[in-house]
């Protein structure tokens, strides 16, 4: 059973440009969070996600940011116009369940914006 | 609202020797999970163990324990026969139980080395 896959592993972006990264839960997982993690940092909840269904985005910040879980395909980060302050580690983890699961982490993508 | 501390940013232990990681937490909750994470160089975040609020046995995985005291608000982990392996940031975290939350709440994490 392969676990949470996050691509690009590296992503490098000018500033204005748009970031995209992707998560590919777990198999028989469809419930996704997404979590920033900035250097020397916990990691900083951002949004949560079923398929098709945004159920708590009260950690993403409410410009340049969107996050999607179609029915079918990965669920898609983007953040548009990056600027050096995105610069950041990006987790995704998902669970089988709601709260009473547990997370499983992919390995991360770091974003640098220069 | 939430909130999870880990008051020791560096811990040092020599191999085979136990370390003991603090962590305490407030909530107005009274059903929640919490959670120790690892966070190795390869910065892949890694599951150690899971402990349920309502269960007073306190979880174990192996060499990793925790102490968890449900008044006092503080949920310590313990290592037992350190490990080089076991260098890593650990990070505790919280979630709440029920409804549409989930998201888990991160301390700043502590960095452990492992000293041969």
């Amino acid at each position: 059973n392969a676990g949470v896959m996050q691509n690009p592993r590296h992503l490098v972006r000018r500033r204005g440009q748009e970031a995209r990264l992707r998560c590919s839960p777990m198999k028989g997982h469809s419930h996704v969070y997404w979590y920033r993690q900035l250097p020397e940092e916990g990691l900083k909840f951002m949004v949560y996600l079923q398929k098709e269904n945004i159920i708590d985005e009260s950690g993403m910040p409410k410009e340049r940011f969107s996050a999607e879980f179609p029915k079918e395909g990965p669920s898609i980060l983007r953040i548009q116009q990056v600027v050096r302050g995105d610069s950041a580690a990006y987790f995704c983890a998902s669970s089988p369940g709601g709260a009473r699961e547990t997370q499983y982490f992919g390995p991360g993508t770091r974003l640098l914006v220069l | 609202a939430q909130t999870v501390t880990q008051s020791q940013p560096e811990m040092s232990v020599q191999e085979a020797e136990t370390v003991t990681l603090s962590c305490t937490y407030d909530t107005s909750e009274n059903n929640y999970y919490l959670f120790w994470y690892k966070q190795p160089p390869s910065r892949q975040m890694i599951l150690v163990i899971r402990q349920e609020a309502y269960k007073q046995q306190n979880a174990t995985e192996n060499r990793f324990s925790v102490n968890f005291q449900k008044a006092a608000k503080s949920f310590s982990l313990k290592i037992s026969d350190s490990q080089l392996g076991d260098t890593a940031m650990y990070f505790c975290a919280s979630s709440l139980y029920g409804g549409s939350q989930g998201n888990l709440i991160f301390g700043k994490g502590t960095k452990l080395s492992v000293k041969p």
